[in-house]
C-alpha cells in the first residue's frame, strides 16, 4: 500500500462550489504539506503543519483553507473554487532527523483539479 | 531574484552521455539540499539529497554542492531514455522551496 494517498484522483467542478482534498500518511511523520503544481511554476506551497496543533499559510493560501484531523490526516478545501485554481496538487509528508534537519518529502500521487 | 533557480531547459542530451543539471539558491542559511524526479503528470520521487560540501554519489547520479557559491548540480551518468523526465531541485534553509525543474530529453 502506498504511504501517502490523496483522494480524489482527479475532479471536476464547477465555479463556486466546495471542494474538499484529503490526504492520509502511514509514515508516521509529523509534518505534512500541500502543494499546487501549474505548468511553468514548479511546486507551491499553499499550506503547512508541523503537528496536529499547529498551521500555517504557505506563499499562496488565498482562496484554501486547510485541517489537520490527526497526525495522519490533512485536508485542503476550496471554499469557493474558481478556475485559476485549476491544477496538480500533491501532498506530501516529512520530518526531522536526528540533528533537526529537515528530511525528504515523500508525494503522494496528487490531484488533478479542474474548475470550470 | 528567485529562491531557488534552475534552467527550465528543455536539456538534450544523446543516450549514453553525461546529463549535468544545476541549480542555484539565496538562503545562504540552507542547511540541506535535494533532487527530485518527476515524470509527466506523476508526483516528484527522491534522487538523492545531500547536506555537507562536495559530491555524493549513488549510482549512476552524483549530487555536488558547493555552499559558498550557493551551487548545487546534479550529474547523471550513462544517461538513458528513461532518465527523461523534469528535475526539481529543492532547497531547506527555514522552510523548504523548489525549483520550477529543468526539462531533460535523452535521445536514443
Amino acid at each position: 500500500d502506498a504511504d501517502v494517498t490523496q483522494t480524489p484522483r482527479n475532479r471536476i467542478t464547477k465555479t463556486g462550489k466546495r471542494i474538499m482534498l484529503e490526504c492520509s500518511q502511514t509514515k508516521g511523520h509529523d509534518r505534512m504539506y500541500w502543494y499546487r503544481q501549474d505548468p511553468g511554476l514548479g511546486l507551491r506551497l499553499i499550506y503547512y503543519s508541523f503537528d496536529v496543533k499547529d498551521i500555517n499559510k504557505g506563499e499562496i493560501s488565498d482562496g484554501y483553507s486547510v485541517s489537520r484531523q490527526a497526525q495522519a490526516k490533512f485536508s485542503l478545501s476550496l471554499e469557493s473554487a474558481i478556475p485559476n485554481q485549476t491544477a496538480l496538487y500533491f501532498c506530501a509528508t516529512s520530518d526531522l532527523n536526528d540533528t533537526g534537519i529537515q528530511e525528504t518529502q515523500y508525494f503522494g500521487p496528487g490531484t488533478r483539479l479542474l474548475v470550470l | 531574484q528567485k529562491e531557488v533557480e534552475q534552467n527550465s531547459g528543455p536539456l538534450s542530451v544523446p543516450e549514453g552521455a553525461i546529463a549535468s543539471l544545476n541549480c542555484t539558491y539565496s538562503d545562504r542559511g540552507s542547511q540541506s539540499f535535494f533532487w527530485y524526479r518527476q515524470y509527466s503528470g506523476k508526483s516528484p520521487e527522491l534522487i538523492m539529497f545531500i547536506y555537507s560540501n562536495g559530491d555524493k554519489e549513488d549510482g549512476r547520479f552524483t549530487a555536488q554542492l558547493n555552499k559558498a557559491s550557493q551551487y548545487v548540480s546534479l550529474l547523471i551518468r550513462d544517461s538513458q531514455p528513461s532518465d527523461s523526465a523534469t528535475y526539481l531541485c529543492a532547497v531547506n534553509g527555514n522552510k523548504l522551496v523548489f525549483g520550477a525543474g529543468t526539462i531533460l530529453r535523452v535521445k536514443s
